[in-house]
């Protein structure tokens, strides 16, 4: 059974930090794409970054310089550290796999529960 | 980066009933589009990928259609359950990823 399980969610103050984890079981982090998507309180959802199984990590223009994913092959882990936090990074944060296929089309098949982050002094 | 616009935002349809909700990207996004569908508290649930392909699981009420920049997400035969909101996502501009806003469907 695949299983993805984020923690590390909190309330933190503006310009802090925070480290998110998503453990996995029922398949091999590092021979996947794996995702960070995120969901304001009462908004829509917004892809965050993604760590390639070759290394490769790629982040949206409004967490790029202050969030930085990466992954424990031997804990079979994705991580996403947060920095220089700010009200608007508020929000749910999901890890997501990334299925994708030899044609290119791609899609997130597997979501963890999530972790809420609140910013806020 | 490719915007991706939903309409309607939010919808109401009795038990039974056929909804179609469409989406529409900034550019060609050829058949690189996804459907989720995500309730409460929950995480977003695939339904759709390549634009008309049912994820394993899905009912078949669930349909999807479309290419290049117009899209359209049709729930046949609505059920109580599939009250939710519903996202469209395109996995054409890779890896910048982006979602539409959302349509919430209540069931009356």
């Amino acid at each position: 059974e695949v299983k993805l399980v984020e923690s590390g969610g909190g309330l933190i103050q503006p310009g802090g930090s925070l480290r998110l984890s998503c453990a996995v079981s029922g398949f091999t982090v590092s021979n996947n794409y794996m995702n960070w998507v995120r969901q304001a309180p009462g908004k829509g959802l917004e892809w965050v970054s993604v760590i390639y199984s070759g290394g490769n990590t790629f982040y949206a223009d409004s967490v790029k310089g202050r969030f930085t994913i990466s992954r424990d092959n031997s804990k079979n882990t994705v991580s996403l550290q947060l920095n220089s936090l700010r009200a608007e990074d508020t929000a749910v944060y999901y890890c997501a796999r990334e299925n994708i296929y030899s044609s290119g089309w791609t899609h997130f098949d597997y979501w963890g529960q999530g972790t809420l982050v609140i910013v806020s002094s | 980066d490719v915007q991706m616009t939903q309409s309607p935002s939010s919808l109401s349809a009795s038990v039974g009933d056929t909804v179609t909700i469409t989406c529409r990207a900034s550019q060609s996004i050829s058949s690189y589009l996804n459907w989720y569908q995500q309730k409460p508290g929950i995480a977003p649930k695939l339904l759709i990928y390549a634009a008309s392909t049912l994820q394993s699981g899905v009912p078949s009420r669930f349909s999807g259609s479309g290419s290049g920049t117009d899209f359209t997400l049709t729930i046949s035969s609505l059920q109580p359950e599939d009250c939710a909101t519903y996202y469209c996502q395109q996995s054409y501009s890779t890896p910048q990823y982006t979602f539409g806003q959302g349509t919430k469907l209540e069931i009356k």
